[in-house]
């Protein structure tokens, strides 16, 4: 079965710092990665997928299957980042199911 | 709809009750998922359902839990005999089908507390 793991559950930076969410997971084939974030008293939205390769708000992600991970990082972070972010997996066998990560909360400091 | 619309948005029920959760997904997704949002547990799968195809009840914790979809649009989970260590957020969400390229829009959840 497939696994995701995010060994953070709080990450507190200061404005403008550098901020990585980690991200691992274990699955033998070629699963979908995918960062949902979910902002104080809104629904969970998607923030990325890393088929897409593109940096949404400043955000990038990249798959290293080699080391089965899938961190999420931005050089500069921003108050409104504050949130609760999750890594999850999709597999084409499991319909497009997902299996999310435990979150981590972002704290951004001014 | 505009989204994917979850009723009740908040629940207080008494141990022991059966309670019923709905949701209406974005109008023309196939596919369907209930997971649960708890404290400290993160998001669980619960159930999928796709088209005409036999749900996934995989992730369902308990034979208490139950759910269905009618007409291929509106699921209901059901509840029965609640049970404290129930008390979370249930989220409902949808997309157009199972292909991995298509992104599931989330509900804004149902808050159940078991008392």
């Amino acid at each position: 079965a497939q696994r995701v793991t995010q060994p953070e559950k709080l990450l507190s930076v200061f404005k403008g710092a550098p901020v990585e969410l980690k991200c691992n997971y274990s699955y033998s084939g070629s699963p979908e990665l995918f960062w949902y974030v979910q902002y104080s008293r809104q629904r969970l939205q998607l923030l990325l997928r890393h088929i897409s390769r593109e940096s949404i708000k400043g955000f990038t992600a990249d798959l290293n299957k080699g080391e089965t991970s899938f961190h999420l990082k931005k050089p500069f972070a921003q108050e409104e980042d504050s949130a609760m972010y999750y890594c999850a997996l999709s597999v084409k066998a499991a319909g497009n199911k997902l299996t999310f990560g435990g979150g981590t909360r972002v704290l951004v400091k001014p | 709809g505009a989204g994917v619309s979850q009723s009740p948005s908040n629940k207080v029920t008494e141990k022991g009750k059966d309670v019923e959760l709905r949701c209406d997904p974005i109008s023309g997704h196939t596919a369907l998922y209930w997971y649960r949002q708890s404290l400290g547990q993160g998001l669980e799968f619960l159930i999928y359902f796709q088209g005409n195809s036999a749900p996934d009840k995989s992730g369902l914790p308990s034979d208490r839990f139950s759910a269905e979809r009618t007409g291929g649009s509106v699921s209901t989970l059901t509840i029965q005999r609640t049970q404290q260590e129930d008390s979370a957020v249930y989220l409902c969400a949808s997309s157009w089908g199972q292909s991995s390229g298509n992104t599931i829009y989330f509900g804004e959840g149902s808050w159940l507390t078991v008392v």
